[in-house]
């Protein structure tokens, strides 16, 4: 495994509250990614950070915010959760070349 | 925005087949191409990209893919498949320049014993 380590693995929640998932690095890798993973659509880019303090949005980003304040932190935030954000979230860095590592994966539930 | 299709979602075949899954995308300019497969309960792991040259890479276990720019597509083979190929599998576009990386909806290949 590439050095990437999600937290929390499961997390159940209830509609309205905030949650945050995390995902770590110790490789050092400029990029960063969140992706959902849902039956019928794959993996779906959420944001992306190309740097510290330095994201971008990806084509499902509505209701979620991320930051990344260190090189090997990379949050991601539901401000509000939704039942429409039950899924497997994961995690992906990538370096200077163009292959992607990916995390464990977050299943997170939302009540 | 550039789309990757995967026409088959579910592919069941029996041991000794041979396999081949469509990827198709839309994206004009010079592409990163991947195939990931994730077994049951894994995450996901890189079974082989194609950056430049030879249209036809090999990857792991067997598995190969031909990039064919006139038609955008990289379709994955296997000329024999086992039981333990059963996983879900999923092409990947990354245009040259930019960082981001999309991905097709999967397809979910079960092996028979």
């Amino acid at each position: 495994d590439a050095g990437i380590t999600q937290s929390p693995r499961h997390k159940v929640t209830e509609t309205g509250t905030p949650v945050t998932l995390r995902c770590h690095q110790t490789e050092n890798h400029r990029y960063m990614y969140w992706y959902r993973q849902d039956p019928g659509h794959g993996l779906r880019l959420i944001h992306y950070s190309y740097g510290v303090k330095d994201t971008d949005k990806g084509e499902v980003s509505d209701g979620y915010s991320v930051s990344r304040s260190k090189t090997e932190d990379f949050l991601l935030t539901l401000e509000s959760a939704t039942s429409s954000q039950t899924s497997v979230y994961f995690c992906a860095i990538k370096g200077a070349g163009p292959v992607a590592f990916f995390g464990q994966g977050t299943r997170l539930t939302v009540v | 925005a550039q789309s990757v299709s995967q026409h088959n979602h579910h592919v069941i075949l029996s041991e000794a087949a041979s396999l081949e899954l469509g990827c198709n995308y839309s994206y004009g300019g010079t592409v990163n191409l991947f195939w990931y497969v994730q077994y049951p309960g894994q995450h996901l792991q890189l079974l082989l990209k194609y950056f430049s040259g030879d249209p036809l890479v090999k990857g792991i276990k067997g598995f190969e893919a031909e990039f064919i720019k006139s038609k955008f597509s990289f379709n994955l083979r296997k000329p024999s498949v086992q039981w333990s190929d059963t996983a879900e599998y999923f092409c990947a576009v990354n245009p040259v320049n930019n960082n981001d990386m999309r991905f097709g909806a999967g397809t979910r290949l079960t092996v028979k014993p």
